[in-house]
């Protein structure tokens, strides 16, 4: 059973903070990993792909990537009230996805 | 990435019915991925539709309950089966691009 685990929250930080998310997953043999942003009634978003050990930084978002420990993390730099939404951890088995169950952020202004 | 649409966006159906979903991709795409979302839950790939042969079920999915199309490399439809309640979810139409995933807009089924 391939699983990816997340702690559901809600994790609550205030505007202009840092937000820390993360996941663990099961398998080792996986390669690729996701992290999509959800907001109630929308469809996934997707906003951070990493696919080797380390940090990979895109704006306000930084994904940490540790093979050896299965884990992935998500860092929200400058918190904003926008980013309150459900982000989900996705990890890449052979040619599918397996999503976590997700984590509520809520950013208060 | 892919434009992907989706018809209907939402729908209230009643028990019994059935209903079909159908995903549109603007472009040509090998694997088309349907995935559905329980109230409050995460997301779950139900199946793989591949152009010109049967669609990969996932465990716990079956073709008669969920019976899916893929006529072209652009389109596909997922059709729900004797609904009941427990059927009342968000279902959602994706495809890969270079490697990342991607989601039409869903469609939300009620069912009566």
């Amino acid at each position: 059973q391939k699983e990816v685990e997340q702690n559901s929250g809600p994790l609550s930080v205030p505007e202009g903070a840092i937000a820390s998310l993360n996941c663990t997953y099961s398998d080792r043999v996986s390669q690729s990993f996701f992290w999509y942003r959800q907001y109630s009634g929308k469809s996934p978003e997707l906003i951070m792909s990493i696919y080797s050990n380390g940090d990979k930084e895109d704006g306000r978002f930084t994904a940490q990537l540790n093979k050896a420990s299965q884990y992935v993390s998500l860092l929200i730099r400058d918190s904003q009230p926008s980013d309150s939404a459900t982000y989900l951890c996705a990890v890449s088995y052979g040619n599918k996805l397996v999503f976590g169950a997700g984590t509520i952020l809520r950013v208060k202004s | 990435s892919a434009v992907i649409s989706q018809k209907p966006s939402r729908d209230i159906c009643q028990r019994g019915t059935s209903l079909t979903i159908q995903c549109q991709v603007d472009s040509q795409v090998t694997m088309m991925f349907w995935y559905r979302q329980q109230p409050g839950q995460s997301l779950t790939l139900i199946a793989t539709a591949n152009q010109g042969s049967e669609a990969t079920y996932e465990s716990g999915f079956v073709i008669d309950k969920f019976p899916i199309s893929r006529p072209n490399l652009t389109f596909s439809t997922l059709t729900v089966s004797n609904m009941s309640p427990e059927d009342s979810s968000i279902y959602l139409c994706s495809v890969t691009g270079a490697g990342e995933l991607f989601f039409g807009e869903g469609s939300r089924l009620t069912v009566l």
